[in-house]
C-alpha cells in the first residue's frame, strides 16, 4: 500500500530556531500533501495544503511566514518552522493523496509524526 | 461552517463487550465517512470507510451511517485492550477534503 515517509520523528531545538520536517511518498506520488498539527488530547488540525509546483494554501490563523511549506516534487515536501518558540511544541503529521486509491477510501495517507519540542 | 461532532470521552467498556462510538456531522452534502484510529503519539491509521446508509462490517469491526439523521457510529465487538486508542471520525465532501471530529478516547478494562 501507499507508504508516507516523515522525518524526523521526534526533535529537539532551542527557542529562536529553525526546524524542517520531511515527508516523502515513497510509492506513488503525492500531488497534494496536507500538513496537521495537533496539540495534547485534540484533535487535528489542518495547518495547510500544498500542491506540487505551486503555493501552499494555509488555514485560517496559520502564519504562512512562520510555517514554511514547499512542495518541490511529487514525492515530497517539507515543513520548516521557523524561529521555533516553546507554543510551538506540537505533533505535526502530514498527510497525502494517493489518486489511484481515491476510489475506496479517498486515498490518504499518514506519515507516522514528528514531536517537536521547543526548549 | 461544517462540523463534525464527537463525544470526548474517555469512554470505558468491559474487555469482550460492545464498544459503540457516535459521530454526527453538519454538512448534508458529505460524501464519504471515515473511521481513524489514534494511539497516543502516533499518527492515525484508517479502521473503515462508508459510503452508503446501513452497514458495513470488517472484522470486528461494523461502520453504520444514517444520512437522513447525519449520524454515523462504529461498533466494535469483542473489544479487547488493544482497542484502546482515540477514534477519530472524518466527513468527506465532494472536494475529497476530510473534516476532523475531536475524537473519543475509548478505554477497554480487562
Amino acid at each position: 500500500g501507499a507508504v508516507v515517509s516523515q522525518h524526523p520523528s521526534w526533535v529537539i531545538c532551542k527557542s529562536g530556531t529553525s526546524v524542517k520536517i520531511e515527508c516523502r511518498s515513497l510509492d506513488f506520488q503525492a500531488t497534494t500533501m496536507f500538513w496537521y498539527r495537533q496539540f495534547p488530547k485534540q484533535s487535528l488540525m489542518l495547518m495547510a495544503t500544498s500542491n506540487e509546483g505551486s503555493k501552499a494554501t494555509y488555514e485560517q490563523g496559520v502564519e504562512k511566514d512562520k510555517f514554511l511549506i514547499n512542495h518541490a516534487s511529487l514525492t515530497l515536501s517539507t515543513l520548516t518552522v521557523t524561529s521555533a518558540h516553546p507554543e510551538d511544541s506540537s505533533f505535526y503529521i502530514c498527510s497525502a493523496r494517493d489518486l489511484t486509491q481515491q476510489v475506496n477510501s479517498y486515498g490518504y495517507t499518514f506519515g507516522s509524526g514528528t514531536r517537536l519540542t521547543v526548549v | 461552517q461544517k462540523e463534525v461532532e464527537q463525544n470526548s470521552g474517555p469512554l470505558s467498556v468491559p474487555e469482550g463487550a460492545i464498544a459503540s462510538l457516535n459521530c454526527t456531522y453538519s454538512d448534508r452534502g458529505s460524501q464519504s465517512f471515515f473511521w481513524y484510529r489514534q494511539y497516543s503519539g502516533k499518527s492515525p491509521e484508517l479502521i473503515m470507510f462508508i459510503y452508503s446508509n446501513g452497514d458495513k462490517e470488517d472484522g470486528r469491526f461494523t461502520a453504520q451511517l444514517n444520512k437522513a439523521s447525519q449520524y454515523v457510529s462504529l461498533l466494535i465487538r469483542d473489544s479487547q485492550p488493544s482497542d484502546s486508542a482515540t477514534y477519530l471520525c472524518a466527513v468527506g465532501d465532494s472536494n475529497y477534503q476530510l473534516i476532523w471530529g475531536a475524537g473519543t478516547k475509548l478505554i477497554i478494562k480487562p
